[in-house]
């Protein structure tokens, strides 16, 4: 592995089914972060991890959870898929402790909930 | 209102023109900024960073900050095929693991 790696790339879900994105870095980076990417809204954050075992709330959390039980993985739970939740999402992580906060995003999986 | 407004686009230029990509910001304490390309269908990956006010050079690309006026540019000269992405800015504040606000991304079209 090498940086960020996300799963599945693409999925195709029905409306109410629980959903997990998976996201490993091998960086050892102690931040990480769950993006979605909408055309015209830009980059939003969902939730972000400054370290393991702690998690917080971005700008669009609602209908969404994270856990961070490592320093590699971060998965990204939808408990109960709504259309809105069609999106293209991306996982980043960076080390927070450098002198400016550089992210290192995944490839993105491409959500479609129905 | 948004933190940081960037133009959409789409941009559609000739190869070898000089490409000017800009956000604006609202928030002072913003000081990184950075400059983010993103391929179709890949994730966004670091061009080029700034901290504070002032220039920056690497190769074709020159990132400018303004603080004062709040606005942020990046300059692509003798743009190419290859320059064809989504552009976004982004900007965090002074403390060390401040999280990025990221612009909406500039869609760029290089055309040979």
């Amino acid at each position: 592995i090498a940086g960020i790696t996300q799963a599945p790339t693409s999925q195709i879900l029905a409306a109410g089914r629980r959903m997990t994105l998976r996201c490993t870095q091998d960086m050892r980076h102690n931040a990480m972060y769950w993006y979605r990417q909408d055309l015209g809204l830009g980059l939003r954050l969902i939730h972000y991890s400054n370290t393991a075992g702690t998690t917080g709330k971005g700008e669009v959390p609602d209908g969404y959870s994270v856990s961070r039980a490592n320093t590699d993985d971060f998965p990204l739970t939808l408990a109960s898929a709504v259309p809105s939740q069609t999106s293209v999402y991306f996982c980043a992580s960076s080390d927070s402790r450098a002198s400016y906060n550089e992210q290192f995003f995944g490839p993105g999986t491409r959500l479609t909930v129905l | 209102q948004k933190e940081v407004e960037q133009d959409p686009g789409p941009l559609s230029v000739p190869e070898g023109a000089i490409v000017s990509l800009n956000c604006t910001y609202s928030n002072s304490a913003f000081q990184y900024f950075m400059w983010y390309r993103q391929y179709s269908r890949k994730g966004p990956e670091l061009l080029m960073y700034t901290y504070s006010s002032g220039n920056k050079e690497d190769g074709r690309f020159t990132a400018q900050v303004d603080k004062s006026s709040k606005y942020i540019s990046l300059f692509i000269r003798d743009s190419q095929p290859s320059d064809s992405a989504t552009y976004l800015c982004a900007m965090s504040g002074e403390t060390s693991g401040s999280r990025l606000t990221f612009g909406e991304g500039t869609q760029l079209t290089v055309n040979p």
